[in-house]
């Protein structure tokens, strides 16, 4: 299994702002992805982050909205950027090991713009 | 690409009773088949999983039922407690050659005391 933290765990900002996730594992994982949830609704992925490459987005999300990095293979950043209140959700990081099936998400960090 | 349908939306079971959530699938992968139980507050946390070459996987009081032919699996969940209540999703691999699951709308489970 792998442990994941998460900080902000949540966070209140202003329309028009960036706000920076980070996500940390315990372990080296294979594949971090990036989720958006609306409260709730269901998982829908962001993004991979991929270790030392651009991540791979899924359609409709952009790298100038959600910008991502993975410097290694223990952690990885998301950026809102110019938030607006459409962007008030829940974000997970989650991982996987490419041997493995198993799955694991963070906590989640909840954003709410104002 | 992968699409996943999952039902009831949402589930009212007295303690003691059975659950069962159903997902069906559109295109066949063979990876894992993984069910989520998510709390209010917390992120979904792996529950149980079934390769598809297998027709049933019971874990304690949790069965997952695969029928691959019909591209149809369900989560079983016998006796039913309280503490059960939360959030449910299944999940189907993706067919585009990518680890990613492909995850259900979720199943709001409310266990009555």
């Amino acid at each position: 299994s792998a442990v994941i933290s998460q900080k902000p765990s949540r966070d209140i900002c202003q329309r028009g702002t960036s706000l920076t996730i980070q996500c940390q594992v315990d372990s080296q994982v294979t594949m971090m992805f990036w989720y958006r949830q609306q409260p709730g609704q269901s998982l829908t992925l962001i993004a991979t982050a991929n270790q030392g490459s651009e991540a791979t987005y899924e359609s409709g999300f952009v790298i100038d909205k959600f910008p991502i990095s993975r410097p290694n293979l223990t952690f990885s950043t998301l950026t809102v950027s110019n938030m607006s209140p459409e962007d008030s959700s829940i974000y997970l990081c989650s991982v996987r090991t490419g041997a493995s099936y198993e799955q694991y998400f963070g906590p989640g960090t909840r954003l709410t713009v104002t | 690409q992968q699409q996943v349908k999952q039902s009831p939306q949402s589930l009212i079971v007295q303690k003691g009773g059975i659950s069962i959530i159903n997902c069906a699938y559109e295109n066949t992968a063979f990876d894992y088949f993984p069910w989520y139980q998510q709390f209010p507050g917390k992120g979904p946390a792996l529950l149980i999983a079934i390769r598809p070459d297998v027709s049933e996987k019971k874990e304690g009081r949790f069965t997952i039922s695969f029928n691959k032919s019909a591209k149809q699996f369900s989560l079983h969940i016998m006796d039913s407690q309280p503490g059960d209540s939360a959030t449910y999703f299944c999940a189907a691999p993706d067919t585009s050659g990518t680890y990613k699951y492909i995850f259900g709308t979720g199943t709001r489970l409310k266990v009555l005391a």
